[in-house]
């Protein structure tokens, strides 16, 4: 089984709509992140965690809400989503020395 | 703000080639420096994480070296094959270990 499973995998929603992204993982990790890519780009930073009580922005976090419920959970979301939110969404967790594990990505298309 | 650059942005070789791939940053206060491969639609693979302390790793065909001084990193591949043909990202990690990532060299190994 993966250590970093992120639902759904595929996703088409409408302008307007709430969506959210979740992430789960099973490595023990207390450092949490979401990231994002555009087509050709390399990925950008949205919130991190490094635990339950402890979220913080990152460089493009405007639009999007973060939820870390446990541990092993965090979740993305996007209170009303919008066309340029359109790309491909990586969770990620990160161990004590630094490297970082990613989830397969979760590919949204907003309409 | 850390900036990542890599060049080339794409890069078409044929195969048995050793090849370098290289990768620049502006901060050099950073934590680590990652190289991930990733394939079309897919989530990312760690290939080698160098430590700030350190300046190289090496894993099988790869070889990566740090320079902090300069800014720099590169990414040695020898005898480069058909299979190795993906996109490269670097990355550094800050203090939270947060990564910021370049936009990738898209690698063509043709047989």
């Amino acid at each position: 089984d993966a250590d970093v499973t992120q639902t759904p995998r595929n996703r088409i929603t409408k302008t307007g709509k709430r969506i959210m992204l979740e992430c789960s993982q099973t490595k023990g990790h207390d450092r949490m992140y979401w990231y994002r890519q555009d087509p050709g780009l390399g990925l950008q930073l949205i919130y991190y965690s490094f635990d339950v009580k402890d979220i913080n922005k990152g460089e493009i976090s405007d639009g999007y809400s973060v939820s870390r419920q446990a541990q092993a959970k965090f979740s993305l979301s996007l209170e009303s989503a919008i066309p340029n939110q359109t790309a491909l969404y990586f969770c990620a967790t990160s161990d004590i020395l630094g490297g970082q594990f990613f989830g397969p990505g979760t590919r949204l298309t907003v309409l | 703000k850390q900036e990542v650059t890599q060049i080339p942005a794409a890069l078409s070789v044929p195969e048995g080639e050793n090849l370098v791939l290289n990768c620049s940053f502006t901060d050099s206060a950073i934590y680590n420096l990652q190289w991930f491969r990733q394939d079309p639609g897919k989530g990312l693979t760690s290939l080698l994480l160098i430590q700030s302390s350190q300046r190289e790793q090496t894993s099988g065909r790869l070889n990566a070296s740090l320079d902090k001084s300069s800014g720099r990193s590169t990414l040695y591949i020898a005898a480069s094959q058909p299979g190795d043909s993906a996109t490269y990202l670097c990355a550094t990690a800050g203090s939270a270990r947060q990564l910021t990532f370049g936009s990738g060299t898209q690698l063509t190994v043709l047989p």
